[in-house]
């Protein structure tokens, strides 16, 4: 199976801010890296597939980079609805489809 | 609007059967293939089974196979999750979810989940 390592596990930032997550895939899955928030008590969203292509509805401040093994989400200007659980997930074409472990997105 | 509504989900013994129901509603359900994911604070999330849109063709994850069985019914636009033997670390949050059409598949609407427990 392909691992997902997300870095950090917890994140502290303040409202304005930009942070970066990190994830790392086990070997090459090429752009098929996707992204979700999720908020506690609700199911996961989608915000990002494809490494860096916006989910519909998904507003501008979050972008997602990478390729092969290493992928970024970024989060600028930091909003009150952003603090939540980030995941990467990867779609290459071997399944199972994997998750990695989570970011906790909390404010400073 | 895309709505994805769960049920099913109990309190069973281990080794014991549930059938998971998953009704969908808001677009057409055959022309998407869909997923099993779950979600435990020991596993994470966890992504369990696909079923294409026709239903012809599925998927699992090696922890559920032989034991799990994905199903559809695109007239009643209807997903199902038959559970069987069921073990402790069966324990989790069970969503379905919706394929996105896009090249990287992700699943891009979730249902709010029901609760499967398996224990003595």
């Amino acid at each position: 199976d392909i691992q997902l390592t997300q870095s950090p596990s917890s994140l502290s930032a303040s409202i304005g801010d930009r942070v970066t997550i990190t994830c790392r895939a086990s070997q090459n899955i090429l752009m098929y890296l996707n992204w979700y928030q999720q908020t506690p008590g609700k199911a996961p969203k989608l915000l990002i597939h494809g490494a860096s292509i916006l989910q519909s509805g998904a507003p501008s401040r979050f972008s997602g980079g990478g390729s092969e093994t290493h992928f970024t989400l970024t989060i600028s200007n930091l909003q009150p609805e952003d603090f939540a659980t980030y995941y990467c997930q990867h779609s290459y074409t071997t399944l199972p489809y994997t998750f990695g472990q989570g970011t906790k997105l909390e404010i400073k | 609007e895309v709505q994805l509504v769960e049920s099913g989900g109990l309190m069973v013994k281990p080794g014991g059967s549930l059938r998971l129901s998953c009704s969908a509603s808001g677009f057409l359900f055959r022309g998407h293939s869909m997923h099993w994911v779950r979600q435990s604070p020991e596993r994470g999330l966890e992504w369990i089974s696909l079923i294409s849109g026709d239903g012809s063709s599925t998927y699992y994850a090696d922890s559920v196979k032989g034991r799990f069985i994905t199903s559809r019914d695109n007239i009643k636009t209807s997903l199902y999750l038959q559970m069987t033997s069921l073990r402790t670390d069966d324990t989790a949050l069970y969503y379905c979810a919706r394929s996105n059409q896009a090249q990287s598949v992700g699943f891009d609407h979730w249902g709010q989940g029901t609760l499967v427990t398996v224990s003595s």
